[in-house]
Formats: structure tokens, sequence, C-alpha cells
């Protein structure tokens, strides 16, 4: 069974760019997660699309950050303007139900560095 | 407001050594706490599950216990080996994942 995809691994911006990640979940999950690791610190859940709706995101800066789940499977995260303190990894997850004490498969993460 | 904290922040132990991590909370109010293992450049990877009816879980040279009164659980790892380097991340459910900062650990030979 293929696992979480995400893409790029590395990105390297400049400040006030715009950048865009892409994850696919795995075959067959409804849910669909986005969180951000900044160095240091645990994952922060930032969205959770349940298949193309959104279920929580109540901890992302909507100022800068959206994200969409066209047709319930691929995802994508954009950052428009980055600022310095969005360097982090951004992780994509996704599982089969929607509670989220059902488990998690992350993917390797997208490493955003804003210069 | 739920938070998760982890002691130690790194620890590096010769292999073969018999290690704990630990991990506090402040809200007993979880359906479960998770340990995950995150290698440089990948993913979390999940470890192990205690659901909150639950007291331990045991997977291979892993023990995960989980005291919701007192809101902490431990990771027991047995016979410590090079492999096991990485860092341990813990995380309870109340209705949604919330991390610790986790723990970096290296086994050295």
């Amino acid at each position: 069974e293929a696992g979480v995809a995400q893409s790029p691994r590395y990105k390297i911006i400049e400040k006030r760019q715009s950048v865009a990640f892409w994850c696919n979940p795995i075959s067959g999950h409804a849910t669909l997660y986005w969180y951000q690791q900044i160095l240091g610190q645990g994952p922060k859940l930032l969205i959770q699309f349940q298949n193309n709706g959104v279920v929580d995101d109540s901890q992302l800066p909507k100022d800068r950050f959206s994200a969409e789940r066209l047709k319930g499977v691929d995802s994508t995260l954009k950052i428009q303007p980055a600022k310095l303190e969005d360097s982090a990894v951004y992780l994509c997850a996704s599982s089969f139900y929607g509670a989220a004490y059902n488990e998690q498969f992350f993917g390797p993460g997208t490493r955003l560095t804003v210069l | 407001k739920q938070e998760v904290t982890q002691i130690p922040a790194a620890l590096s132990v010769p292999e073969g050594e018999n290690l704990v991590l630990n991990c506090s909370f402040t809200d007993s109010a979880i359906y479960n706490l998770q340990w995950f293992r995150q290698d440089p450049g990948k993913g979390l990877t999940s470890l192990l599950l205690i659901q909150s009816s639950q007291r331990e879980q045991t997977s291979g040279r892993l023990n995960a216990s989980l005291d919701k009164s007192s809101g902490r659980s431990t990771l027991y790892i047995a016979a410590s080996q090079p492999g096991d380097s990485a860092t341990y991340l813990c995380a309870v459910v109340p209705d949604k994942l919330i991390f610790g900062t986790g723990t970096r650990l290296q086994v050295f030979p």
C-alpha cells in the first residue's frame, strides 16, 4: 500500500514570495490533515478536511495561508505572502475515518526555508 | 488548554541500555495517547496507541504506559540499539492530535 506522498520535499523562497505544497493521501482515506512543525517543536494542526469539506481550520493563519482539497483526494496548501516565521516542515497526514482518535498516516513532509 | 511536555529534550545512551521517555499532559479528558517516531527528513511513524481505558501497550522492545489521572505516560525502550536513534513524540487526542516537543534520542555503539 502506497503511503502519503508530498512534494516538493524542499523549498527555499524569499519573504513575500508565494509557495504551494501538494499532498496525495493514501487511497480511500477520506480525512486529510496539514500540520506545521517548527524546528524544535511538535507538529501543530493547521487544517483538517473530511472529503473535500473543511472540518477544522481554527489554527490556520487565513490572512496568508489557504488550502483546498478538490474532488476529495489531493490537496494543496498555499502561503502568500511568506514570512520568515513560516520556515518549518509541513506535514500531510491522512486517515480512513474522520475522528482524530483514529490512526493517522504521515507523509515525509516539505521543508520550507524562507530567507 | 491542553499542553503536552516531554522530558528529557535530548538523551544520549550507549547501546544495550534500557531507557524511559516521559510525557505529561495537563488535561485528562483524552480519547487516547500516541507515541510516534520521527527520523530526520522523514515523516512520523506511529509506534503505539493507548486508548484512554487502557493502562499500557507493548510492541516488541517498546512498552508504553498511561496514567490518565496523573496526566503521565512513559515509553520504555528495552535493550536500545543504534537504529533506535530518532526523535520520539507523544501526542494526546482530545479533539485533535496535540503533540509534545519531543525527545531526541541518540544510541551510540
